[in-house]
């Protein structure tokens, strides 16, 4: 595998749910990032993680529980969802911002199409 | 409020003609900005970025023009090929040493069918 790997592709669920997307990345970054895209919407940050420590939450509601066990793998672990929730769900990585070098260029994964009932 | 417009949804081009895909800002701290390419059932792809400090950056038939002044971004393809024909989003990012530095805020996208 290479690049960000997203896995399900396609998830259906129900309110009452629980489940979990993971997202892997195979290019050595430090930094990995949630976002969902709603029709007609630019894509929203919702989580990042740098160095495995989450730096940033975009008020995302408390049913979106992140999870990044170490640099390659981040989850997004959900439960008791509602049907505005569904959206493509994106993962990305990039090298983490360090002091003198601030932006670097995300490289996504291909997204999980998520329906909620 | 969005800080990063394109006002365009959708864009058709012939091929072999120039495609120009625009993208406004509102935020003055924005300081970088890129511009992905999506394809259907995939994720967005980066293509090029631009640094304030630049009013141009050129990479082979892609070319993205900044004008600071004007909050403005364009990215120009030429000559555009029915394999451009993707959706376009338009990202920037802000200097901001309170964690959130190299964060992305996107724009809609402009969806481009280049036709042969």
């Amino acid at each position: 595998e290479t690049g960000v790997t997203q896995t399900p592709r396609h998830l259906v669920m129900g309110m009452t749910n629980k489940k979990s997307l993971k997202c892997e990345q195979h290019l050595g970054h430090n930094a990995m990032y949630w976002y969902k895209q709603s029709a007609k919407k630019p894509l929203e940050l919702m989580f990042v993680y740098n160095f495995k420590e989450q730096t940033e939450n975009n008020s995302v509601p408390s049913r979106f529980s992140p999870e990044c066990p170490n640099s390659s793998h981040l989850f997004l672990h959900l439960h008791t969802l509602q049907p505005e929730d569904s959206a493509l769900y994106l993962c990305a990585s990039s090298q983490a911002a360090l002091a003198g070098v601030l932006h670097h260029e995300q490289f996504f994964g291909p997204g999980t199409r998520l329906t909620v009932l | 409020d969005q800080q990063v417009k394109q006002n365009s949804p959708s864009l058709s081009v012939q091929e072999g003609r120039i495609s120009i895909l625009n993208c406004d800002y509102t935020n003055s701290m924005f300081d970088y900005f890129l511009w992905y390419k999506k394809y259907p059932a995939e994720g967005p792809t980066f293509l090029i970025s631009i640094s304030s400090i630049k009013d141009k950056n050129e990479d082979g038939r892609f070319t993205v023009f900044l004008n600071k002044s004007a909050k403005h971004l364009s990215l120009h393809i030429v000559p555009s090929q029915p394999g451009d024909s993707a959706v376009y989003f338009c990202a920037a990012s802000r200097r901001d040493y309170g964690g959130s530095q190299g964060n992305l805020i996107f724009g809609k996208g402009t969806k481009l069918s280049v036709k042969p």
